[in-house]
């Protein structure tokens, strides 16, 4: 049972570039979220999907768009990079909105 | 607005000893969830404990157990006979149930980091 599960590791952009981070969970879980953590300031939620095929903008969506897939995976864009978005990037699921949220690994971006 | 505040940015043990690390919230809500995350240097965010503030009792999981204070919007983490590999860093969280549907969002605090030494 992988859980959550998230690629790349790692990755380094160039400002103005575009990229996907993957996210998929083998828990059956119908919510998933995007944050984002940035020293000193804990995680601050992206993008979220409530179940399959919603998706709404939680404290820091400007800059990046998401698509639910489907149940199991959650993508999150950044369409043209700043060095602002500069941070590591975690996935979550929960098995419903009200419930506990196990997250990812973790992809650690630099923007240069 | 929610926050959560852990006014201790880093703290310090030695293996086998107790440690506390606090935790304070606003809300002016009544019903809601607590919890601890860790984050050892391998960056996985990993659940704790879980508390739900309709209950009195205070939620324990193994060597990790909560002072939760309701009136006092305290929430602190209790770690027992430490180990090296707790050593990590700690976050509180806060989520408020949306009973009619929508997200329940969670709110972090800005972290403790804990280092347990030999």
């Amino acid at each position: 049972n992988a859980g959550v599960t998230q690629t790349p590791k790692f990755q380094v952009l160039k400002t103005g570039q575009s990229m996907t981070l993957q996210c998929a969970q083998d828990m059956n879980h119908n919510s998933m979220y995007w944050y984002r953590q940035d020293p000193g300031m804990g995680l601050r939620l992206i993008y979220y999907s409530a179940s399959e095929g919603t998706t709404d903008k939680g404290e820091v969506p400007n800059g990046y768009n998401v698509s639910r897939l489907n149940k199991r995976e959650f993508s999150l864009r950044l369409e043209s990079a700043a060095p602002s978005q500069t941070s590591v990037y975690f996935c979550a699921s929960s098995a419903g909105t009200v419930y506990t949220q196990y997250f990812g690994p973790g992809t650690r971006l630099t923007v240069l | 607005a929610q926050t959560v505040t852990q006014s201790q940015p880093e703290m310090s043990v030695q293996e086998a000893e107790t440690v506390t690390l606090s935790c304070t919230y606003d809300t002016s809500e009544n019903n809601y969830y607590l919890f601890w995350y860790k984050q050892p240097p391998s960056r996985q965010m990993i659940l704790v404990i879980r508390q739900e503030a309709y209950k009195q009792q205070n939620a324990t999981e193994n060597r990790f157990s909560v002072n939760f204070q309701k009136a006092a919007k305290s929430f602190s983490l209790k770690i027992s006979d430490s180990q090296l590999g707790d050593t990590a860093m700690y976050f509180c969280a806060f989520m408020k149930p949306w009973l009619s549907g929508g997200y329940n969002k969670l709110i972090f605090g800005a972290g403790t980091r804990l280092a347990v030494h030999p």
